[in-house]
C-alpha cells in the first residue's frame, strides 16, 4: 500500500513556541491530504481537509490561525501549532488520497506526539 | 445525520477462535466502507475496503468483512484470531461523491487472549 510519513514523531515544547509537523506521501501524489486530532482512546478528529495549492479547509470548531496547513506540493502538507498550550497536547495524524475515481482510500501516517509543557 | 456504530467497546477473543468486530452505518445514498487498524502510539493501516460488487471483501492479515445493506452493516471478521491481532480497530464510511472525508466510528479495542 502506499505509504505515508510524519516527521516528528514525538515533540516536546514549552508554552507558546510553535511547532511544525511535516507529512509527506512517500510513492504517490497526494492531491488531498487531511490532518486529524486523536484523544487517548477515542477516535479521530478531523481537522482540516487541504488539496494541493488551495487553502486548507477547517472543520468546525477549529481554529485556522492557530493551526496553519499549507499543501505545498503534491507530496508534503505541513501543520503548524501556533503559540502551543497544554491542551493542545494530542496526537496528530495526517493521511492522504491520490483522489482518482473518488474511490481512494485515504493512506495514514504513523502520527506524532505533540507534548505541550 | 450519517453517522458509524460500533457498538463495542472492546471485543475479547480467545486466540485461534473466530472473531468479529461490529460496524452499523446510517448514510444517505451508497456509500463507501473501511476499516482500519490501529497499533498503540501509530497511525492507521488499510485493513480493506468495499466499493462495489461482491458483498464479501478480504483485506489484509486474513481479514474479511461483509457489507450488508438491507442490515446497512459492515461487520470484520476473521476465521482464525492470533494474539498480534490485539489493536484498535475504526470502522469508517464515505459517501459516493464526497470530497473524501471519512465518517468514523468510535473504535473497538480487540484482546486477542493466548
Amino acid at each position: 500500500g502506499a505509504v505515508v510519513s510524519q516527521h516528528p514523531s514525538r515533540v516536546i515544547c514549552k508554552s507558546g513556541t510553535s511547532v511544525k509537523i511535516e507529512c509527506r506521501s512517500l510513492d504517490f501524489q497526494a492531491t488531498t491530504m487531511f490532518w486529524y486530532r486523536q484523544f487517548p482512546k477515542q477516535s479521530l478528529m478531523l481537522m482540516a481537509t487541504s488539496n494541493e495549492g488551495s487553502k486548507a479547509t477547517y472543520e468546525q470548531g477549529v481554529e485556522k490561525d492557530k493551526f496553519l496547513i499549507n499543501h505545498a506540493s503534491l507530496t508534503l502538507s505541513t501543520l503548524t501549532v501556533t503559540s502551543a498550550h497544554p491542551e493542545d497536547s494530542s496526537f496528530y495524524i495526517c493521511s492522504g488520497t491520490s483522489g482518482g475515481a473518488g474511490t481512494d482510500t485515504q493512506y495514514f501516517g504513523p502520527g506524532t506526539r505533540l507534548t505541550v509543557l | 445525520a450519517q453517522s458509524v456504530a460500533q457498538p463495542e467497546d472492546q471485543v475479547n477473543v480467545a486466540e485461534g477462535n473466530p472473531l468479529t468486530v461490529k460496524c452499523t452505518y446510517s448514510v444517505s445514498g451508497n456509500p463507501y466502507l473501511f476499516w482500519y487498524v490501529q497499533y498503540p502510539n501509530r497511525g492507521l493501516q488499510f485493513l480493506l475496503k468495499y466499493i462495489t460488487g461482491d458483498n464479501l471483501v478480504k483485506g489484509s492479515y486474513g481479514f474479511e468483512a461483509e457489507f450488508n445493506k438491507s442490515q446497512t452493516s459492515f461487520h470484520l471478521k476473521k476465521p482464525s484470531a492470533l494474539v498480534s491481532d490485539s489493536a484498535l480497530y475504526f470502522c469508517a464510511v464515505r459517501e459516493k461523491g464526497s470530497n473524501y472525508q471519512l465518517i468514523w466510528g468510535a473504535g473497538t479495542k480487540l484482546i486477542i487472549k493466548p
